[in-house]
């Protein structure tokens, strides 16, 4: 089965840090481009950060203001999220997603997991 | 970067409508677009790519259009099954950017 599990949310207070885990499996992990997606609660979905299947490039939109920073370890078919400097405005579920498949045909977001909560608050 | 509006960001439709959602980029993304339907407390679900191809295993009902910066996603027959939101995205490089959302109710 093709799974993605978030570890590594939870109650953090303004101006700390915090490192998300997600871990993959059923799939060949090495091929596919991942992202991280946020959902602020009762608000939409927002694209918070990007690598490529081999961790050379990461993207990230301008909102991140340089916080956050997005890595990779293919033998532990895992990725991670650092978010420094955390705002309550970062209060909302962190989603770890599948992405571009390398030579394959670009289906967006295909798989997505089951999200973990971080709560920014003093 | 480019941005993604939707419209309507909210809709109330009976059972049997036609509904139409339409998805608009600030600059052209070629047929790089998603939709997805998401159910409270839920994650996301993927419905189309590239702008027009169904997932496997979702309804024929739905389906999506367009090309560069116009996209619609149309229910042909809406389902009581398919009220919750749904959200365009694109994915012309990065930085990938989603819609605002449009919340759908099923009467």
């Amino acid at each position: 089965e093709v799974q993605l599990v978030e570890s590594g949310g939870g109650l953090v207070q303004p101006g700390g840090s915090l490192r998300l885990s997600c871990v993959a499996s059923g799939f060949i992990f090495n091929n596919y481009y991942m992202s991280w997606v946020r959902q602020t609660p009762g608000k939409g979905l927002e694209w918070v950060a990007k690598i490529t299947h081999d961790g050379t490039e990461e993207n990230y939109p301008d909102s991140a203001e340089g916080r956050f920073t997005i890595s990779r370890d293919n033998a532990k078919n895992s990725i991670y999220l650092q978010i420094d400097d955390l705002r309550v405005e970062d209060t909302a579920v962190y989603y770890c997603t599948r992405d571009w498949l390398v030579a394959g045909a670009g289906r967006g977001i295909d798989i997505w997991g089951q999200g973990t909560m971080v709560t920014v608050s003093s | 970067d480019i941005q993604m509006t939707q419209s309507p960001s909210t809709l109330s439709a009976s059972v049997g409508d036609r509904v139409t959602i339409t998805c608009r980029a600030s600059q052209s993304v070629n047929s790089w677009l998603a939709w997805y339907q998401q159910k409270p407390g839920k994650a996301p679900k993927l419905l189309i790519y590239k702008a027009s191809t169904l997932e496997s295993g979702v309804p024929s009902r739905f389906s999506g259009s367009g090309s560069g910066a116009e996209f619609t996603l149309t229910i042909s027959s809406l389902q009581p099954t398919d009220g919750g939101s749904y959200y365009c995205q694109h994915y012309y490089g990065a930085p990938r950017a989603f819609g605002q959302g449009t919340k759908v109710e099923v009467k």
